[in-house]
């Protein structure tokens, strides 16, 4: 049972707009940063997201991350098939004093 | 370019100790904090530990407080995971991690090729 709490599943078309939703506490989410990980299978993960809604250099503008009170989103847009992966999103814990996880979203392009 | 290269994994038996070690190239390793992030198989990410790279400060997963220890030697470039009275639930692969920074620990721009700890009689 993750800390953090994300849909196990997602899907969507060529060209669609897809939302991972992510949700917390204010212990985590409510006061802190969320950050957000893909997955390509077989591969270490990849920030894709930090400080909420900032993208590394590198990462396309397709990617977007939004947070209100204690959830947080990433949003893809313009779905390509390179884009099926897992998707991770990640927070200070300040209660735990740790990093907590969500359970990771797999997302498949139909 | 910034690498990381992690060794030390294996086959151990219930209660048995490993060591994790985490090479580090291509940056300041003493200005950055460090971290081990876990998956067991067919699962999710699991963060385990983390410690400071200017204070040498640490923190822990509960899961593995008390039994694992993280240490970095900074003059070697150097991380390292000592894992004690290991359990069939550690067996995952284990990615050292660097993060951006010295302070917020959930952001991590760089991570290993990840090291496999199995954990089986």
């Amino acid at each position: 049972q993750s800390v953090l709490t994300q849909p196990p599943s997602a899907s969507g078309t060529p060209g669609q707009r897809v939302t991972i939703s992510c949700s917390g506490s204010s212990s985590n989410i409510g006061s802190n940063y969320v950050y957000w990980y893909q997955q390509l299978p077989g591969t270490a993960p990849k920030l894709l997201i930090y400080t909420n809604n900032q993208r590394p250099s590198g990462v396309p503008d397709r990617f977007s991350g939004s947070k209100s009170g204690t959830s947080a989103s990433l949003a893809i847009s313009g779905l390509r098939s390179e884009d099926e992966a897992d998707y991770y999103c990640a927070a200070w814990d300040g209660s735990l004093s740790g990093v907590v996880f969500g359970g990771g979203t797999k997302l498949t392009v139909l | 370019e910034v690498q990381l290269l992690e060794s030390g994994g294996g086959l151990v038996q219930p209660g048995g100790s490993l060591r994790l070690s985490c090479a580090a190239f291509g940056f300041t390793f003493s200005s950055y904090a460090m971290s081990w992030v876990r998956q067991a198989p067919g699962k999710g990410l699991e963060w385990v530990s983390a410690i400071i790279g200017s204070s040498g400060r640490t923190y822990y997963a509960d899961s593995v407080k008390g039994r694992f220890t993280i240490s970095r030697d900074n003059s070697k470039n150097t991380l390292h995971l000592q894992m004690n009275s290991l359990r069939a639930d550690d067996t995952a692969v284990y990615y050292c991690a660097k993060v951006y920074g010295d302070y917020h620990l959930g952001e991590v721009d760089y991570w290993g090729q990840g090291t496999l700890v199995t954990v089986s009689s």
